[in-house]
């Protein structure tokens, strides 16, 4: 009964450093979206995937790139990571259509120092 | 860019009273809309949906759909301490693929006094 499962739960990089955050779902779900959470700002969408083999920039896509690896998992990837990106990061997936509800990783807290 | 405009609060209440909780979205052809609780330090989590005009209650919660005015609410009756959390509204938008994804607003801030 695992869900939506993301990995790391905690992350430090230094300005520059790359990597990936990991999500993978078990619930057959075609979307999967990426947020990012900051304090008093709600959720931002990132970039978002509707099916395997598609993807689409959210509200915040710069300097990010998503990749969905099959329909499990969906990445994504800080190339070079910069302070503005300290975050915590939401992995979300749900069934298609307009009605579904998201269901949520647990999140990543990312510090780039 | 597409909105989702919400009161940040702090929104306080005692205990027993009603929450009203509001929300204003841009995007004229949004169909579906949503509200979310989330505890600090957790995962948002789905309190109700709806997608037609007019009031949906589940339990204590009433949500509450104006499309022309574009406009939801929230009301929270009989509000209890275990209440308090940051309740989030998101709205379905479509993306430029064959797919729709939710926005969210920044939240508002819910305190229930004992």
């Amino acid at each position: 009964n695992a869900g939506v499962t993301q990995t790391p739960k905690f992350q430090v990089l230094k300005t520059g450093q790359s990597m990936t955050l990991q999500c993978a779902q078990d619930m057959n779900h075609n979307s999967m979206y990426w947020y990012r959470q900051d304090p008093g700002m709600g959720l931002r969408l990132i970039y978002y995937s509707a099916s395997e083999g598609t993807t689409d920039k959210g509200e915040v896509p710069n300097g990010y790139n998503v990749s969905r690896l099959n329909k499990r998992e969906f990445s994504l990837r800080l190339e070079s990571a910069a302070p503005s990106q300290t975050s915590v990061y939401f992995c979300a997936s749900s069934g298609t259509g307009v009605n579904e509800k998201l269901f949520f990783g647990s999140g990543t807290q990312l510090s780039v120092l | 860019q597409k909105e989702v405009e919400q009161n940040s609060g702090p929104l306080s209440v005692p205990e027993g009273a009603i929450a009203s909780l509001n929300c204003t979205y841009s995007d004229r052809v949004s169909q579906s809309f949503f509200w979310y609780r989330q505890y600090s330090g957790k995962s948002p989590e789905l309190i109700m949906s709806i997608y037609s005009n007019g009031d949906k209650e589940d339990g204590r919660f009433t949500a509450q759909l104006n499309k022309a005015s574009q406009y939801v609410s929230l009301l929270i009756r009989d509000s209890q301490p275990s209440d308090s959390a940051t309740y989030l509204c998101a709205v379905n938008i479509k993306g430029s693929q064959a797919g729709t994804a939710l926005i969210f607003g920044k939240g508002t801030t819910l305190s229930v006094s004992s």
